[in-house]
């Protein structure tokens, strides 16, 4: 298996502009995290989805952050407009879930995006 | 609420020397932890769990964990360390639906020669 796959690996940009991080989990992975890491804050969960709906986005900054997931292999992170403060690695997660399932639902990492917001 | 404690922001050991990471953690109901390692520009990589069973997990790179209930913790120990395991290392424990998992804010581990 490929693994978590993310792109692009960096990104710089200007502040005002509109940043699309993607993300590619796990085949047959149905759970999908994006994560934010900084210095500063550690890591930050900001939004995960299961089977494609959003379940908890109380980790998205502000209404400048948006995250989709159109279909099971496939999700988007989308800053607009971006702010030097948005710079971080950001990850993206995958894992199984079942309710009610036995499976200890680890999650495996993508390499990040590393945003830099000038 | 779920949540999970790394007591120690930096971890130095000598090589050879036997590590240890803490990790406390608070749960409703019964605990299922994990162990993540993250080496420099890299993403965080899964290094083992605690589902029930054995109080003591192996997982990779010849690490292991020693689950204890009464004291709520899940320390990571590798009895003899490398200059190559110095990295930053996350306790995390499930917390939810779908699968969300509660980190602790890492523990920087540096091995010395």
């Amino acid at each position: 298996d490929a693994g978590v796959i993310q792109s692009p690996r960096h990104e710089v940009t200007e502040m005002g502009q509109e940043v699309t991080l993607r993300c590619k989990p796990i085949s047959g992975h149905n759970s999908l995290f994006w994560y934010r890491q900084t210095m500063m804050r550690g890591l930050e969960l900001l939004i995960y989805f299961n089977n494609n709906v959003p379940i908890d986005d109380s980790g998205m900054p502000e209404d400048r952050f948006s995250a989709k997931m159109p279909n099971a292999s496939f999700s988007t992170l989308k800053i607009q407009p971006s702010e030097p403060r948005d710079s971080a690695v950001y990850f993206c997660a995958s894992s199984f879930y079942s309710l009610g399932g036995s499976q200890s639902y680890e999650q495996y990492f993508g390499p990040g995006t590393r945003l830099t917001v000038t | 609420a779920q949540s999970v404690a790394q007591p120690e922001d930096q971890v130095n050991v000598a090589e050879g020397n036997p590590l240890t990471v803490k990790c406390t953690y608070s749960v409703s109901g019964n605990p299922y932890l994990f162990w993540y390692v993250q080496y420099p520009n890299r993403g965080l990589q899964f290094l083992l769990k605690y589902i029930t069973g054995d109080n003591l997990v192996k997982g990779s790179y010849g690490f292991e964990a020693e689950f204890n209930k009464s004291q709520t913790s899940f320390h990571l120990k590798k009895p003899s360390a490398l200059v190559s395991d110095s990295a930053l290392y996350f306790c995390a424990v499930r917390s939810g639906r779908g699968g969300k998992l509660i980190f602790g804010q890492g523990t920087e581990l540096s091995v010395k020669p």
